[in-house]
């Protein structure tokens, strides 16, 4: 069974840095573009970034790009966002999601339950 | 960057079909995948590559995509399909994309 788990989430203050993981199983992690996904209170999903399965590309959503870093450690099946200078726009629930097919048809296939970030004074 | 418009809501009596549409510039052009969340859970894959189902998922769920629409179709809709559903895409330039979203109300 494909299970994602995230941690790491937690209130933190304006301009603070957060780093979430993502522990993945029952599935080969190596072999599978993921990404994060958040959603913020009462909205709708929101792509945050995405990763390939060697690391070498990566790509993020305009509003996070240059604060937020995704990695990725294969021979520990964990996905990992920093975040940093977060603002109150990042709260959110973050998703981890694994993607499957094929360039222009890929697609979330599976995903976590979610971990709640917090920007608040 | 790529948008894709989703109606906020749609109503559906018991047992009627319901049709969510997701709208883009070419849309017909590229996979699009449709998602369902329900209040305090995760999303989930209901359909993928324009009109292909998962495992597990129930065949009222059916998905089409031409021109610059895509619709997902709940056919003979139960209460338990009260649900958000999400289209997506995912472009060259704009990796994952997602709609705003479609409320369906079972009423």
């Amino acid at each position: 069974e494909v299970q994602l788990v995230e941690s790491g989430g937690g209130l933190v203050q304006p301009g603070e840095s957060l780093t979430l993981s993502c522990a993945a199983s029952g599935f080969s992690f190596e072999s599978y573009w993921v990404g994060w996904v958040r959603q913020a209170p009462g909205k709708g999903l929101e792509w945050v970034a995405n990763i390939k399965q060697d690391g070498a590309e990566k790509y993020y959503v305009d509003s996070v790009r240059g604060r937020f870093t995704i990695s990725r450690d294969n021979a520990k099946d964990s996905l990992y966002l920093q975040m940093n200078s977060l603002r109150a726009e990042d709260t959110a629930v973050y998703y981890c999601a694994r993607a499957r097919g094929d360039g222009h048809s890929r697609y979330f296939d599976n995903w976590g339950q979610g971990t709640l970030v917090t920007v608040s004074s | 960057s790529y948008e894709l418009t989703q109606p906020p809501s749609v109503s559906v009596s018991p047992g009627q079909t319901a049709s969510i549409t997701c709208s883009g510039d070419k849309l017909g052009d590229k996979y699009v995948s449709w998602s369902q969340q329900k209040p305090g859970q995760s999303p989930m894959l209901i359909i993928y590559q324009d009109s292909n189902r998962p495992s597990g998922i129930p065949e009222r769920f059916s998905g089409s995509n031409s021109g610059n629409t895509a619709t997902l179709t709940i056919s003979g809709t139960q209460d338990l399909d009260e649900a958000d559903y999400y289209c997506q895409v995912w472009d060259t330039n704009t990796p994952a994309t997602f709609g705003g979203g479609t409320k369906l109300t079972v009423l």
